[in-house]
């Protein structure tokens, strides 16, 4: 398996544009997770989905984010509009069941000027 | 009270040497334990997981849990300069279905 596929890798954009981050989970994994990483705050964790539905947003900052799965091989993180404190690196996981090892992908630097 | 807590470091070991990282966790409910490393710029990646009370080895890794006292560790034997990274404990959120990360613990071995 590839693995956890995100897209892109690396985003700059100016203040008050939307920005979408891309998931692709490993196939057959039944749980799909985003983290935002920042210095100041570490991993934390945003929102989570189980077999394509949300189970936990209470991790995502305000209304200006939101999240997607529709369907088991995709999902989406957006910022609207986007603000400098965004500024992170944004990484999507999954696994096979709970409380089981997660898989990351290799992140989205995003970069809001 | 953060619900995992671990030192940020850096850690600073000679190369060969034993490297120890600790974590503590506040949730008795907790039932599974992860190191993760992250070397600067990447991603997490999994080392080893833990369930069970005591040790679990794995090449120069061992990981030792104590549920009574909450506390996870990770000793790394035979230290090495590519070892150099971050490594982040996660524990399972007790009754909720995900992780929580420690902030992580910057180990720099020294050659």
């Amino acid at each position: 398996d590839a693995g956890v596929i995100q897209s892109p890798r690396h985003e700059v954009t100016e203040m008050g544009q939307e920005v979408t981050l891309r998931c692709k989970p490993i196939s057959g994994h039944d749980y799909l997770f985003w983290y935002r990483q920042t210095m100041m705050r570490g991993l934390e964790l945003l929102i989570y989905f189980n077999n394509n539905v949300p189970i936990d947003d209470s991790g995502m900052p305000e209304d200006r984010f939101s999240a997607k799965m529709p369907n088991a091989s995709f999902s989406t993180l957006k910022i609207q509009p986007s603000e400098p404190r965004d500024s992170a690196v944004y990484f999507c996981a999954s696994s096979l069941a709970s409380r089981e090892t997660q898989y990351f992908g290799p992140g989205t630097r995003l970069l809001v000027l | 009270q953060k619900e995992v807590e671990q030192n940020s470091g850096p850690l600073s070991v000679p190369e060969g040497a034993i490297a120890s990282l600790n974590c503590t966790y506040s949730d008795r409910g907790s039932q599974s334990f992860f190191w993760y490393r992250q070397y600067s710029g990447k991603s997490p990646e999994l080392i080893m997981f833990i369930y069970s009370n005591g040790d679990k080895e794995d090449g120069r890794f061992t990981a030792q849990l104590n549920k009574a006292s909450q506390y996870v560790s990770l000793l790394i034997r035979d230290s090495q300069p590519s070892d150099s990274a971050t490594y982040l404990c996660a524990v399972d959120g007790g009754a909720t279905n995900k992780l929580i990360f420690g902030t992580g613990t910057l180990l720099a071995v020294q050659p």
